[in-house]
């Protein structure tokens, strides 16, 4: 156990769909993350947040739509993906945002587009 | 700018094999360095980490050295056993960018898979 909670584990979705990613830490961070790994690239920066603002927007196409509405919770909202944007999307959170802190990883959602 | 390369993999070894997988990094400055281990089916979890040149980072029997004159953040392991089958990260210095000028935060990793 990390101290970072996301939900669901599993996801299938079809193109049309909305849905949304949840990832909740109690390891009172001020810092949060999300993150994209599929098997052909290596694990991938989508967004930053720190202290609820976000701070890093890695190119990320505007299907993907973060939200922290507190420094305990972060969302990714989903909708009319592509089967490309399967993968395992990992949340993660550290004390700051620097360089030199430690961050803490959930175990993923894994997502599937149809 | 800053940047790192990864050894890529996979890695496979027999058990009580030696280890090494390669990590080299260009920064202005010294950053800290940190080497993330993903198990399957979890998230990354730290395994070590290094704060300034020299400084040696252990733990599960894993150790990586600091190298200022190398740049170097290279992982080992005397004897690994079938339990280390795992994706290995070398987390680059913050604000490290790939060559399309991205955001890059951790390493390519490199998958060990260890045989009994």
């Amino acid at each position: 156990e990390t101290g970072v909670t996301q939900t669901p584990r599993h996801l299938v979705m079809g193109m049309t769909n909305k849905k949304s990613l949840k990832c909740e830490q109690h390891l009172g961070h001020n810092a949060m993350y999300w993150y994209k790994q599929s098997a052909k690239k290596p694990l991938e920066l989508m967004f930053v947040y720190s202290l609820e603002e976000r701070v890093e927007n890695n190119s990320v196409p505007s299907r993907f739509s973060p939200e922290c509405p507190n420094s305990s919770h972060l969302f990714l909202h989903l909708h009319t993906l592509q089967p490309e944007d399967s993968a395992l999307y990992l949340c993660a959170s550290s004390l700051g945002a620097g360089g030199k802190n430690i961050q803490y990883f959930g175990a993923g959602t894994r997502l599937s587009v149809l | 700018g800053d940047s790192v390369t990864q050894m890529e993999g996979p890695v496979t070894l027999s058990e009580e094999a030696f280890l090494t997988i390669n990590c080299t990094y260009t920064a202005t400055g010294y950053p800290s360095l940190f080497w993330y281990v993903q198990y399957p089916g979890e998230g990354l979890q730290l395994l070590l980490k290094a704060t300034k040149a020299d400084d040696k980072g252990s733990n599960k029997g894993f150790e990586a050295t600091y190298r200022k004159e190398t740049t170097s953040f290279h992982l080992e392991k005397g004897s690994v056993q079938v339990s280390d089958s795992a994706v290995y990260f070398c987390a680059p210095p913050k604000g490290t960018l790939d060559n399309a000028g991205n955001m890059l935060t951790f390493g390519g990793g490199t998958r060990l898979m260890v045989k009994p």
